[in-house]
């Protein structure tokens, strides 16, 4: 039960888009269409953003999208806005009935 | 309206136990898989454990596996975790998670309390 690869943090400006990776493995981002991203401000609980790879939950904004490729999930923000400046993270399931988190991403809005 | 809150938390000694909860209102409580999400100060998020709609399918992070149970009573819309044999490294702030699916392979949270928090010191 490794956890996920995700970047310690990335920066972009208003109105710009950016992107977060979430690197696993065959185990867990590769072999099931099971990756969910969530984001966390500060002393609040974390919030899903998408699930199934690339699904939204109704609410959330068309402006977060996951995506996959082979062990790499992503998930990038357009329009980048000051209240998107959080912690997030993505999830997997992982072979033998576990879910495993990645190790989280720093976004600067700035 | 979905609310999950959490009791139980506090200050406990290496090596003893501790149980939490979690209350759970607003949606139909036996439908759903749920979980404990755990996150130490200043950390990630960390899976701990899930259980599904009928408890039927559990599943563990290797960090506590063999120390932690996990549990539910549909009749009381709760979810339990007991933690037996707490090591300092079990200290964070415990989050009670609602799945969007009845199993818990699916993997999307939907709904998450504000968490208790376990600290683990002599």
């Amino acid at each position: 039960q490794s956890a996920l690869t995700q970047p310690a943090s990335v920066s972009g400006s208003p109105g710009q888009s950016i992107t977060v990776s979430c690197t696993g493995t065959s185990s867990d981002v590769g072999s099931y269409n099971l990756v969910s991203w969530y984001l966390q401000h500060p002393g609040k609980a974390p919030k899903l953003l998408v699930y199934e790879d690339t699904k939204r939950p109704s609410g959330v904004s068309n402006r977060f999208s996951g995506s996959k490729s082979g062990n790499t999930a992503s998930l990038t923000i357009s329009g980048l806005q000051a209240e998107d400046e959080a912690d997030y993270y993505c999830c997997s399931y992982a072979r033998g009935t576990t879910l495993v988190f990645g190790g989280g991403t720093k976004l600067t809005v700035l | 309206e979905v609310q999950l809150v959490e009791s139980g938390g506090g200050l406990v000694q290496p090596g003893r136990s501790l149980r939490l909860s979690c209350a759970a209102s607003g949606f139909s409580f036996d439908d759903y898989a749920m979980h404990w999400v755990r996150q130490a100060p200043g950390k990630g998020l960390e899976w701990v454990s899930g259980i599904s709609w009928n408890s039927g399918s559990i599943g563990y992070a290797d960090s506590v596996k063999g120390r932690f149970t996990i549990s539910r009573d549909n009749a009381k819309n709760s979810l339990y975790l007991q933690m037996n044999s707490l090591r300092a490294e079990d200290m964070a702030l415990y989050y009670c998670a609602k799945d969007r699916w009845g199993n818990i392979v699916g993997g999307a949270l939907d709904y998450w309390g504000q968490g208790t928090l376990v600290t683990v010191s002599s």
